[in-house]
């Protein structure tokens, strides 16, 4: 079955330390994209990568880190600099020719 | 600089009770609109969309929605809800030329009472 991966689902950091989520898909396409879920804020975007070995910041990019070495996977970084780093990530791809995004089960960032 | 608005942020009703959930945005060019849902405890899934043609949409579980463009609007309705539609929706819009990237609304959490 074709879909996207995050591991894990639940993670916990002290605060000050760095911390990479993961992302994965077997759907060949081409854009992947990080979003940020926060109650009454809706997904705000992270991070974006259309193609490989290129991506672009999103609307709260500050914080994070991201990287797209290969097309199946990009991973996010979360930095000790991001001042509010405990919410839920979600993780999306899209095919080039096609609206449709798929996204991720997400994984449930706490730092404490 | 282009939003997506979402009025109703917590909307409680009882079955068979109809719904429809505010969708506005801003920008002046062309736009793809989305309705997405999330119930609790599982992933974001696609209800309809909208590219061109007929403004009215059809979509999944009975979800339509109607684009007007002059209102910069894509509300959702639902003749009748059921108690199985208690989730979060959330509005969504690639405005074009911003690299295909989607924008939220800030969501609408549904209850649906028995």
């Amino acid at each position: 079955d074709g879909g996207i991966t995050q591991s894990p689902k639940y993670l916990f950091r002290k605060e000050g330390q760095n911390v990479t989520l993961s992302c994965e898909q077997n759907l060949n396409h081409d854009a992947m994209y990080w979003y940020r879920q926060d109650p009454g804020q809706g997904l705000r975007l992270i991070y974006y990568s259309q193609i490989v070995n290129d991506f672009q910041k999103g609307d709260i990019a500050e914080g994070y880190s991201v990287s797209r070495e290969k097309k199946e996977s990009f991973p996010l970084t979360v930095t000790s600099a991001q001042k509010n780093p405990t919410a839920f990530y979600l993780c999306a791809s899209k095919d080039k020719g096609n609206y449709g995004y798929t996204f991720g089960s997400g994984t449930r960032l706490t730092v404490v | 600089a282009q939003s997506v608005s979402q009025h109703n942020h917590h909307v409680i009703l009882s079955e068979a009770a109809s719904l429809e959930l505010g969708c506005n945005y801003s920008y002046g060019g062309t736009v793809n609109l989305f309705w997405y849902v999330q119930y609790p405890g599982q992933h974001l899934q696609l209800l309809l969309k909208y590219f061109s043609g007929d403004p009215l949409v059809k979509g999944i579980k009975g979800f339509e929605a109607e684009f007007i463009k002059s209102k910069f609007s894509f509300n959702l309705r639902k003749p009748s809800v059921q108690w199985s539609d208690t989730a979060e929706y959330f509005c969504a819009v690639i405005f074009t030329g911003g690299g295909n990237k989607l924008t939220f609304g800030t969501g609408t959490q549904l209850k649906v009472e028995l």
